[in-house]
Formats: structure tokens, sequence, C-alpha cells
């Protein structure tokens, strides 16, 4: 069975802090990752998407890749109250997996 | 605006009822998806398909049903067969074939059985 794991949390962290959220995935045949925010009660938002390995950064958010380790993460800089949310990693090869999600608190 | 268009966005069933949930997309994408949320848990593959009048099983098919006779549309009927079927749906859909390229995903729908 192939699989996405993460840490449910809830994953706290004061405001202005960095947030590092992680995943590991099973198959090593899979080649494009994302993390997709979901707020309670509303559908997934894709925040960002990585294909190879290394850093790429968007804004305020950093997603890492490597596929020797098979895991991936996401750095959420400077982080907002407005930043609490579920995280969902994915990895897509033929079908995109998703993991259950890590819950996410910024205090203000 | 381009998008994914799911309803209703909230649907009561009783038992032994079948149901249907729309999803319509103006994306112009190949690919669409359903996918089944329950609390705390992951996304769950339904059903795809990746271009009109042909659709795969997902992992959690058993008691459901699709139709994919446009490109823009693919419903899903939740039949009587399904035992547990409250839960949260989601519709999305992508460009490319399979999960190479990143889905966008309709508001869903939260089915409830009554």
């Amino acid at each position: 069975q192939k699989e996405v794991e993460q840490n449910s949390g809830p994953l706290s962290v004061p405001e202005g802090a960095i947030a590092s959220l992680n995943c590991t995935y099973s198959d090593r045949g899979s080649q494009s990752f994302f993390w997709y925010r979901q707020y309670s009660g509303k559908s997934p938002e894709l925040i960002m998407s990585i294909y190879s390995n290394g850093d790429k950064e968007d804004g305020r958010f950093t997603a890492q890749l490597n596929k020797a380790s098979q895991y991936v993460s996401l750095l959420i800089r400077d982080s907002q109250p407005s930043d609490s949310a579920t995280y969902l990693c994915a990895a897509g090869g033929f079908k995109t997996i998703f993991g259950a999600g890590t819950r996410l608190f910024v205090k203000a | 605006d381009g998008g994914i268009t799911q309803s209703p966005k909230y649907l009561f069933r009783k038992e032994g009822q079948n149901v249907t949930l729309s999803c319509e997309q103006n994306l112009n994408h190949d690919a669409m998806y359903w996918y089944r949320q329950d609390p705390g848990q992951g996304l769950r593959l339904i059903y795809y398909s990746q271009i009109v009048n042909d659709f795969q099983k997902g992992d959690i098919a058993e008691g459901y049903s699709v139709s994919r006779e446009k490109k823009e549309s693919f419903p899903l009927t939740v039949t009587s067969a399904q035992k547990n079927p409250t839960a949260f749906y989601l519709c999305a859909s992508s460009t490319g074939q399979g999960g190479m390229t990143e889905a966008f995903f309709g508001q869903g729908t939260r089915l409830t059985v009554v």
C-alpha cells in the first residue's frame, strides 16, 4: 500500500516563528509533490508544488524535497494566525496519494 | 472566473437511497477526481477519469459510480450499497495525466445519512 505519512499534530508555534512541517512517502516512483492548506470545513488549497531535489521558495513558504530519503518538508516563515490550518502533503505518480495532514496552530 | 463547482454544498440521504453529487469545471482540464475525506483522515480516491468516456476505480470505489460524458462534468453517485456514506466529498481536476500535475479542488459536498 503506497502511503504518505505526516505527524497529525497539532503543531503549535508563536506568531512570527518558523513552522516546520514534515512528510515521508513510500512510493519511490512518485515524481511530484504538493502541499495543500485546508481550513476547517473547507476544501484543500494548493500552496506549493515541488518536482526536483532541493528547495523551492515562494514568499513565506519553502518546500524541500529529498528523494533519496523520501522526505518532503514545508517551512513557513513569519507564521501568522491566519496560517492556522491543516496542511496536507501529497505525492503524485500515476495517482496522487494524500497524507492525513498536520494541524498547525499559530498563537498570536 | 475559471474553477470547479460542486453542488450541493450539503446533502442528506435516507437509508437505501441513491444520491448524485455534481462536479463541473471550466478549466479545460482533462483529468478529474473524486475523493472522500473522513475526520482526521487524508483524502481517499474514489474514482478518477483522464479522458471523456473513460474512468478508473480508485482505492474505495465500492458503493459508488461515476460517468464522464462531457469533459466539464464528472458526477458521482453514492448508491445504497455504500454502507457508511457520511463524509466530506471533494472533486478535483488537473491538466495532466494521473498525479503528475497539481490538482485543484471544488468547495466540497458534505453528505450526511439521516
